[in-house]
């Protein structure tokens, strides 16, 4: 079956710009994460989502970062005023539920480019 | 401190090699210890996950847990052009809430 899509794959955009990027997880897949992966690093984790709800967002780094999932199916992360340091690659993952250990599954993330 | 620590190399090898990784990780919690490969312009993907100390084996990979020591390895054996990629560990506890290393990026020459 289809794995987790990210749109775009590229997002170029300009300091003080506003961007959302979108996440399709896989189908019947109740848990949901965002991480952002920075040039040699590993990914790190921002927000989690169970279903509709946000059950964790302790790694947004500040109040400019959003993320919602309102069908609990797609999620939107959204940046406000964009800043040269929100460059980095946005990855999406989803796994079957949380608890314990469900393996997630990662989409090939979006490259965002603040100027 | 890191949580996670990796050496993010670069690691070059010819082929045919066997290759160790390694990570250190302070959080006494983790339990599921796991290890992912990247590919250039890619989403991580799973390789092998180990739940506690101890061994794991599939096919040419092996990975270790040691929890007293805080250090879990991924070996490679018989090292191939195409395991050219990143290596990242990750761990957590039980709220499936992942932290991983910087990453190993590989390269396998022919």
């Amino acid at each position: 079956g289809a794995g987790v899509s990210q749109t775009p794959s590229n997002k170029v955009t300009e300091k003080g710009k506003y961007v959302e990027l979108r996440c399709d997880p896989i189908s019947g897949h109740t848990a949901l994460y965002w991480y952002r992966q920075s040039l040699g690093q590993g990914p790190e984790f921002l927000i989690y989502f169970q279903g509709t709800g946000a059950a964790d967002d302790s790694g947004l780094p500040n109040d400019r970062f959003f993320a919602v999932r309102p069908e609990g199916s797609v999620s939107t992360l959204k940046i406000q005023r964009t800043e040269r340091g929100d460059s980095a690659v946005y990855l999406c993952a989803s796994s079957h539920d949380r608890g314990a250990y469900n393996e997630q599954f990662f989409g090939p993330g979006t490259r965002l480019t603040v100027l | 401190q890191k949580e996670v620590e990796q050496d993010p190399g670069p690691l070059s090898v010819p082929e045919g090699a066997i290759v160790s990784l390694n990570c250190t990780y302070s959080n006494s919690a983790f339990q599921y210890f796991m290890w992912y490969r990247q590919y250039s312009r890619k989403g991580p993907e799973l390789l092998m996950y180990t739940y506690s100390s101890g061994n794991k084996e599939d096919g040419r990979f092996t990975a270790q847990v040691d929890k007293s020591s805080k250090y879990i390895s991924l070996f490679i054996r018989d090292s191939q052009p195409s395991d050219s990629a990143t290596y990242l560990c990750a761990m957590t506890g039980n709220n499936n809430d992942m932290r991983f290393g910087a990453g190993t990026r590989l390269t396998v020459k022919p």
